[in-house]
């Protein structure tokens, strides 16, 4: 199956400062990713839609330019957070479909940012 | 969340007795999936069910789905104290492409 790498796993930072996560598909040309944000003990929030090529897709309340998102390859999407608050601080876990209607979804392992 | 609701929100049981969890959606779904989340890290895709099928079988895992009531069940059957974790379930609303997840079940098996 598709392996997504992600990196970094953990990272800290000062507010206001931007960090960068990336996301790789090991084995899988991904023209499509997916940028989740988890709270601690809460379900997944879909916050965007990465394209390759083309400008992502957000999900309504989620602020474009706060974080922004980058699918410049097949295999490669980088979510920036822009200006960091400590209320930033989550987890960012992407993901890759293979593909409309094949359903499974394929995750990396999560980035942790703590904005201090 | 984006998508519905699961319940129990947590559930404790022994190793060897049978774990359910519910999951309602709101909307028209093509497929819905269960997925298994480790504390702090990825998730694990378990199991899909298309919204034609009514119940599908993968291992000790026995997944329903009830598209008129829009909810769908995970079983797991002997449970061990490995399959301790969170359980989410994710519908695409129709779309094929996006997958919006419910609030999850923590399961705790204790050995």
């Amino acid at each position: 199956g598709a392996v997504v790498s992600q990196h970094p796993s953990w990272v800290i930072c000062k507010s206001g400062t931007s960090v960068k996560i990336e996301c790789r598909s090991l084995d899988f040309q991904a023209t499509t990713m997916f940028w989740y944000r988890q709270f601690p003990k809460q379900s997944l929030m879909l916050m965007a839609t990465s394209n390759e090529g083309s400008k992502a897709t957000y999900e309504q309340g989620v602020e474009k330019d706060k974080f922004l998102i980058n699918h410049a390859s097949l295999t490669l999407s980088t979510l920036t957070v822009t200006s960091a608050h400590p209320e930033d601080s989550s987890f960012y876990i992407c993901s890759v479909n293979r593909g409309r209607n094949t359903g499974e979804l394929f995750f990396g392992e999560g980035s942790r940012l703590t904005v201090l | 969340s984006q998508q519905g609701e699961e319940d129990p929100q947590a559930l404790s049981i022994q190793e060897g007795e049978n774990a359910t969890m519910n999951c309602s959606y709101k909307t028209s779904i093509n497929n819905l999936q269960w997925y298994r989340q480790n504390s702090g890290r990825g998730l694990v895709h378990l199991i899909l069910i298309r919204s034609n099928e009514r119940e599908k079988h993968s291992g000790r895992l026995r997944v329903t789905l009830d598209t008129s009531k829009k909810s769908s069940s995970l079983l797991i059957t002997a449970s061990r104290a490995a399959d301790t974790a969170s359980y989410f379930c994710a519908t695409d609303r129709g779309t094929g492409n996006q997958f919006y997840f419910g609030t999850g079940t923590s399961l705790t098996v204790i050995p």
